[in-house]
């Protein structure tokens, strides 16, 4: 079993609809958590970050940690096709080692 | 604005040949890693430096080497590169104090070895 699992997709949706996405870890470690947004052809920009539990929200996007379901989610409200890219989750806890997931890519149609 | 250059965006080179993947980065990070990427397998770390001349496997070190002279500068090297590691090459880079871990990733580096 991977330490942290994401469907890869793809994900398609409408302009405007607003877009789930997640990640499970097996980890109970696991307290800083990460969503990068990789256009392609492109390295990974991180979009946001969330220490242990909770909500965070910037913009448009919103980063959930459940801790005690070991689930994390990215929320894209009013989604644009701009936002069109892989989101890939990633997690370390002490050690440092940063542990991401396979990344789902979205497509939000015009 | 903070920035991990990977000179070599594209490259095709023949099985057997020798790859250098070049990485800058000019934060003054301490910490620097390099990945690929494969559909399906996500990101699974090679090699990481955390001082100038200092290197640490990953996860997938074999085939692969690494070279850190210098602070700003990080090289990958494929000694006889073989088909399987055609893939995208990811560099970043990190403060040793960033306590959540969060890396600054370079453009990547295409490789297609024929």
């Amino acid at each position: 079993q991977k330490e942290v699992e994401q469907d890869p997709g793809p994900l398609s949706v409408p302009e405007g609809a607003i877009v789930s996405l997640n990640c499970t870890y097996s980890n109970s470690a696991f307290q800083y958590f990460m969503w990068y947004r990789q256009y392609s052809r492109k390295g990974p920009e991180l979009l946001m970050y969330t220490y242990s539990s909770g909500n965070k929200e910037d913009g448009r996007f919103t980063a959930q940690v459940d801790k005690s379901s070991k689930y994390i989610s990215l929320f894209i409200r009013d989604s644009q096709p701009s936002d069109s890219a892989t989101y890939l989750c990633a997690m370390s806890g002490n050690t440092g080692k940063l542990i991401f997931g396979q990344g789902t890519t979205l497509q939000v149609k015009p | 604005d903070v920035k991990v250059t990977q000179s070599s965006r594209y490259l095709v080179k023949r099985t057997g040949e020798k790859v250098f993947l070049e990485c800058v980065q000019d934060m003054d990070h301490e910490n620097m890693f390099w990945y690929r990427q494969d559909p399906g397998l996500g990101l699974r770390l090679i090699y990481f430096s955390y001082d100038v001349k200092m290197k640490e496997k990953g996860d997938i070190p074999e085939g692969y080497s690494v070279s850190r002279e210098k602070k700003e500068r990080f090289s990958l090297i494929l000694e006889s590169a073989s088909t399987n590691q055609t893939s995208m090459y990811l560099c970043a880079s990190k403060r040793t104090n960033s306590g959540a871990n969060v890396l600054t990733f370079g453009a990547g580096s295409r490789l297609t070895v024929l």
